[in-house]
């Protein structure tokens, strides 16, 4: 498996501002993603984040609110711009694509974000 | 984008007893993932499941890739209190695209 970190763990934000979080992985990845995760919700896939290319959204997300980065093969940022307490959830990034397991779906420990 | 129906949402069961929980969908599948998540940490892994009709053990857990390419179903045998979290599955499809199920909630009572 791939062992991912992810900053910050948590945070509390003021409405109106910007977070950015990061992801790393410790090897290099076909795919990344990140997800949102209300409590007690299921995971709500926000975008797959390409290398070297913009990411793809899904519908609903806009890359305006949520731009994303992915410089490299193992590491990816997600920004969640003016923030709202709607804002406020779980976010993971996920990779999928590593040297020993193509199929298999790695999460990172989330970001929990709280927007006041 | 697509959800797949897992079930129960949530159980209340005996330490020692046995878990059952299923996920279907209307689409095929091509791999079938099992997860589990405690609180305030990322879902982690449980089994991965490529074949229709594989069967496979993980411990005290087995999950099976429904022949019909359409459903899986996760066991647990002799649960125990560290049991307790929530259980998701998740299909992909061709073009790497993963989905995910709505969760089973499984509290074990001591």
């Amino acid at each position: 498996s791939a062992v991912i970190s992810q900053k910050p763990s948590r945070d509390i934000c003021q409405r109106g501002t910007s977070l950015t979080i990061q992801c790393q992985v410790d090897s290099q990845v076909t795919m990344m993603f990140w997800y949102r995760q209300q409590p007690g919700q299921s995971l709500t896939l926000i975008a797959t984040a390409n290398q070297g290319s913009e990411a793809t959204y899904e519908s609903g997300f806009v890359i305006d609110k949520f731009p994303i980065s992915r410089p490299n093969l193992t590491f990816s940022t997600l920004t969640v711009s003016n923030m709202s307490p709607e804002d406020s959830s779980i976010y993971l990034c996920s990779v999928a694509g590593t040297a020993k397991s193509y199929n298999e779906q790695f999460f990172g420990p989330g970001t929990r974000l709280t927007v006041l | 984008g697509q959800q797949l129906n897992q079930s129960p949402q949530s159980m209340f069961i005996q330490e020692g007893e046995d878990v059952s929980m299923n996920c279907t969908s209307s689409s095929i599948f091509n791999t079938w993932l099992w997860y589990k998540q405690d609180p305030g940490e990322g879902p982690v892994l449980l089994i991965a499941l490529y074949k229709a009709g594989e069967l496979t053990s993980n411990g005290r857990l087995t999950a099976q890739f429904g022949i019909t390419r359409k459903d899986s179903f996760l066991n647990i045998s002799a649960s125990i209190p560290s049991d307790v979290g929530i259980y998701f599955c998740a299909g992909q499809l061709l073009g790497n695209q993963f989905y995910f199920g709505t969760g089973t909630s499984l509290t074990v009572i001591p």
